[in-house]
């Protein structure tokens, strides 16, 4: 069990460029999350995945923002033509059960300059 | 919807000082309740769990006691040491909202020598 991995764990990108995060979760978790978190919140959901099918997204999901799971495996949250208000953290989290609590990564912090 | 309140902070202590942090929350169906942790720079850890009313999650000294009566979720650790200065989140998964966790804002807490 290597942990929820994602990548990079910075960025910095200018206003308008596209951006591309990683997530690789835990191998035998079959529920992937993203979560987006900015300073002196609680992570927000954003959406999240049951194996490769993609369940629900937050209406705060604007249509620049799109997420995959190719296989059911590692999934990308790509953020089309960025803007400052992008800036935050982005977590991944998987989980086998439900209710038994997620595992976290590490974050990628995202800075839309 | 759900929704999960949280003693707004910072919160300072000594070491060795007894460390409460209020939660409560608002759900539709039977949650689980959750605190994770986040240190600096980091992503969230799972400190601790209950999944029904009257179960106690602890870990590394740390408590909570799911109290449906009064629908709470309080954090308690009797001595606090400087390695828990951290920011604090209460969480909730909803069966009715197909076990997405839901947040607090989180509270910083600082442990001084």
């Amino acid at each position: 069990d290597t942990g929820v991995s994602q990548n990079p764990r910075h960025k910095i990108t200018k206003r308008g460029q596209n951006v591309t995060f990683r997530c690789d979760p835990i191998s035998e978790h079959n529920r992937l999350y993203w979560y987006r978190q900015t300073l002196g919140q609680g992570p927000e959901f954003l959406t999240y995945f049951q194996n490769e099918a993609q369940l629900e997204k937050s209406r705060l999901l604007s249509d620049r923002f799109s997420a995959e799971r190719p296989k059911g495996s590692f999934s990308t949250l790509e953020i089309q033509r960025t803007e400052q208000g992008d800036s935050a953290m982005y977590l991944c989290a998987s989980t086998k059960q439900e209710n038994y609590g997620y595992t976290f990564g590490s974050g990628t912090r995202l800075t839309v300059v | 919807g759900d929704s999960v309140t949280q003693m707004e902070g910072p919160v300072t202590l000594s070491e060795e000082a007894f460390l409460t942090i209020n939660c409560t929350y608002t759900a539709t169906g039977y949650p689980s309740l959750f605190w994770y942790v986040q240190y600096p720079g980091e992503g969230l850890q799972l400190l601790l769990k209950a999944t029904k009313a009257d179960d106690k999650g602890s870990n590394k000294g740390f408590e909570a006691t799911y109290r449906k009566e009064t629908t709470s979720f309080h954090l308690e650790k009797g001595s606090v040491q400087v390695s828990d200065s951290a920011v604090y989140f209460c969480a909730l998964s909803d069966p009715n909202n197909d076990y997405k966790l839901s947040f607090g804002a989180g509270t910083t807490v600082t442990v001084r020598a």
